[in-house]
């Protein structure tokens, strides 16, 4: 079974600072791997996805990721962060079985705080 | 406008009833989501259904029921059998082809006192 891990459970950036944030994977073939974002008691928004190709996408609101196989990484960065960016950000893994596309598999999230 | 709609928004219930969780999207999405979210928990998987009349159980489905009669629709019953079903529950939708990515509903938050 594929797993996610992000390691840091907080981040604290200051405003116009630059932003990465960790995400690994364990699976055995090559995974779809997506972050989404979510503000305090709302749903879960898509910033950006990787199902092959160029290793580093582009996302929503000046948000990149970078896969490295070698690494099982997909780590989100930002160039420079506003204080709009402060959130829950969540790594998440998904694979095909049969044709159709199973439920994703979430890391547990990594809470960001932006100070002035 | 397209999109996933749940609805209420907050829900309160007794221990020992069963409540039923709408789940609604116009996005003409084929597979559609179950999740719940608990605090320092990521979301983890209820149900999941790629088809009408078919779906199967995610990674913590004991306690859960769903059902998919129409393609727009996936309800989700919390019943008494869930041991702690105060939660943040959360609908997604995907296609089954190209791209997979699941687009999210607001959420409904659950307490049972």
């Amino acid at each position: 079974a594929q797993s996610v891990t992000q390691p840091d459970i907080h981040i604290t950036v200051s405003e116009g600072a630059s932003l990465e944030l960790r995400c690994n994977y364990s699976y055995g073939a090559t995974p779809y791997l997506f972050w989404y974002v979510q503000s305090p008691g709302q749903g879960l928004q898509l910033l950006l996805k990787y199902f092959s190709g160029d290793t580093l996408v582009q996302g929503i609101k000046g948000f990149e990721a970078e896969f490295k196989r070698s690494q099982s990484s997909f780590n989100l960065r930002k160039p420079s962060v506003h204080w709009s960016d402060a959130a829950e950000y969540f790594c998440a893994v998904g694979v095909i079985v049969g044709g159709g596309a199973d439920g994703l598999t979430f890391g547990k999230g990594t809470h960001l705080i932006i100070q002035p | 406008d397209g999109g996933i709609t749940q609805s209420p928004k907050y829900l309160f219930r007794k221990e020992g009833q069963n409540v039923t969780l709408s789940c609604e999207q116009n996005l003409n999405h084929d597979a559609m989501y179950w999740y719940r979210q608990d605090p320092g928990q990521g979301l983890r998987l209820i149900y999941y259904s790629q088809i009408v009349n078919d779906f199967q159980k995610g990674d913590i489905a004991e306690g859960y029921s769903v059902s998919r009669e129409k393609k727009e629709s996936f309800p989700l019953t919390v019943t008494s059998a869930q041991k702690n079903p105060t939660a943040f529950y959360l609908c997604a939708s995907s296609t089954r082809t190209g791209a997979y990515e699941q687009y999210f509903g607001p959420g409904t938050r659950l307490t049972v006192t």
